[in-house]
């Protein structure tokens, strides 16, 4: 089972403009991260933020998170066609023996030079 | 070097063959991952190990099965490959509840 589900499943823009992704998740969580995959590649971790942090930044990177609606958001701002990929969060689920990521099915998103 | 490598990178086998993909890392990690993702779709984790002597079952472990030899190493096997196990399979190291590391991949073709 997926827990992480992505909005939009597809976002299509033009380069410079801002690129907001989201994420719902069901079950209480230490921590939710978002990845990112180029076609056919391996993920690339982005960005981790606790369940006790609200917001994140990492250069162009800016994450959301509230835990009282079980949602993320990821916004990439002035993005360029190198930004062009599939973005996924996970989640590390909250409690003792807690092991795994589960992913969401993604956001493809395609930058337009 | 990559921290986290995958052999082979492509393969094409046959329905019924027994396959081997494996993986090594660097990181140093004691956790390690093995995953499978289908088009258009998220990963769905099949196997995944805590240290040499802990192996467990993950989503999708069925016509799957795993050894890890040693704390760099985790290998994935396909006893009697099917066509629906055609998809992109990934390793990951990660620390306890950190970042995930992932591999390149590996493509395999079941015909």
């Amino acid at each position: 089972s997926q827990q992480g589900e992505e909005d939009p499943q597809a976002l299509s823009i033009q380069e410079g403009e801002n690129a907001t992704m989201n994420c719902s998740y069901k079950t209480s969580i230490n921590n939710l991260q978002w990845y990112r995959q180029n076609s056919g590649r391996g993920l690339v971790h982005l960005i981790l933020i606790r369940s006790n942090e609200r917001e994140k930044h990492s250069g162009r990177l800016r994450v959301t998170l509230d835990t009282s609606k079980k949602s993320s958001s990821l916004l990439i701002t002035a993005s360029r066609a190198a930004d062009t990929a599939s973005y996924f969060c996970a989640t590390v689920s909250s409690g003792a023996g807690s092991y795994q990521l589960t992913f969401g099915k993604g956001t493809k998103l395609s930058v337009i030079p | 070097d990559a921290d986290v490598t995958q052999t082979p990178r492509n393969r094409i086998t046959k329905t019924g063959k027994r396959i081997m993909l494996e993986c090594s890392q660097t990181k140093g990690h004691d956790r390690m991952y093995w995953y499978r993702q289908d088009p258009g779709l998220g990963l769905q984790l099949i196997y995944y190990s805590f240290d040499v002597k802990d192996i467990n079952k993950g989503e999708i472990s069925d016509g799957y099965s795993v050894s890890r030899q040693a704390q760099a190493k985790f290998s994935l096997s396909l006893e009697s490959a099917i066509p629906n196990q055609t998809a992109l399979y990934f390793c990951a190291t990660s620390a306890p509840k950190g970042t995930q590391y992932f591999g390149p991949g590996t493509r395999l073709l079941v015909l």
